[in-house]
């Protein structure tokens, strides 16, 4: 079975501290992806980033930062110098990518995070 | 570049009324296409998929149902709605299957 773990339910931080969000994941694909998706009040998801389960190398895009570890299932959110625009519910997600996979996104609970000025 | 459209934005209807959301998809052809619902406490969960017109997979025995007449829209059905229908439904395109799915708006539902 697949599952996703987003132990955090809610986090506040004051503005420019850096936040790390928790992603654990089970599945038994050999191949998958994971994602992170933003959620903002007005609540569409915007989708962040994909990582694909053969490449493990970390990826950094301007204040968000992805960890994927592999031998511990973990696939990580921090946000470097938080902004209060950063306010919003964030869902990490997985997919598997065998053929008999349908591109169902299994969602973690997903975790709240507010930026306080 | 490609758009996914949600209607209404937001609907209030009463316990046993039916029920008819759209999604259409512009910029791109033969996606496949998702219905999600996220209840109260934030879950999302898979409720329909299809892969090409007229072919719906279902992933929750509920009383709602799901149909493509045309290749970039997606419709969401309801003959008697349930108060635990309530939530907000999301609509989905991705360019294949396992691949990034990329949401619309949103449908915020409320079963009085």
């Amino acid at each position: 079975a697949q599952k996703v773990t987003q132990a955090q339910t809610e986090i506040s931080v004051v503005e420019k501290e850096d936040v790390t969000l928790d992603c654990v994941y089970e599945t038994r694909d050999t191949t998958y992806y994971l994602f992170w998706y933003k959620q903002p009040p007005s609540g569409e998801l915007v989708f962040l980033i994909r990582r694909n389960s053969f490449d493990e190398q970390n990826e950094i895009s301007g204040r968000y930062s992805w960890n994927f570890q592999k031998s511990t299932s973990s696939f990580n959110f921090t946000i470097t110098a938080s902004q209060v625009v950063d306010s919003a519910v964030y869902f990490c997600a997985l997919s598997g990518r065998g053929s008999g996979n349908t591109g169902k996104l299994i969602f973690g609970q997903g975790t709240t995070l507010q930026v306080k000025p | 570049s490609q758009t996914i459209h949600q209607w209404p934005a937001t609907l209030v209807q009463p316990v046993g009324s039916p029920l008819s959301l759209e999604c259409t998809v512009e910029g791109t052809s033969n996606p496949n296409l998702y219905w999600y619902r996220q209840a109260a406490g934030r879950g999302l969960q898979l409720l329909f998929y299809s892969v090409g017109i007229g072919q719906i997979s279902s992933e929750v025995p509920q009383n709602l149902s799901a149909s493509r007449p045309q290749d970039r829209q997606f419709i969401l059905s309801s003959k008697k709605l349930l108060l635990s229908d309530s939530g907000f439904y999301l609509c989905a395109w991705s360019p294949d299957r396992a691949d990034t799915q990329y949401f619309g708006p949103g449908t915020r539902l409320t079963v009085l």
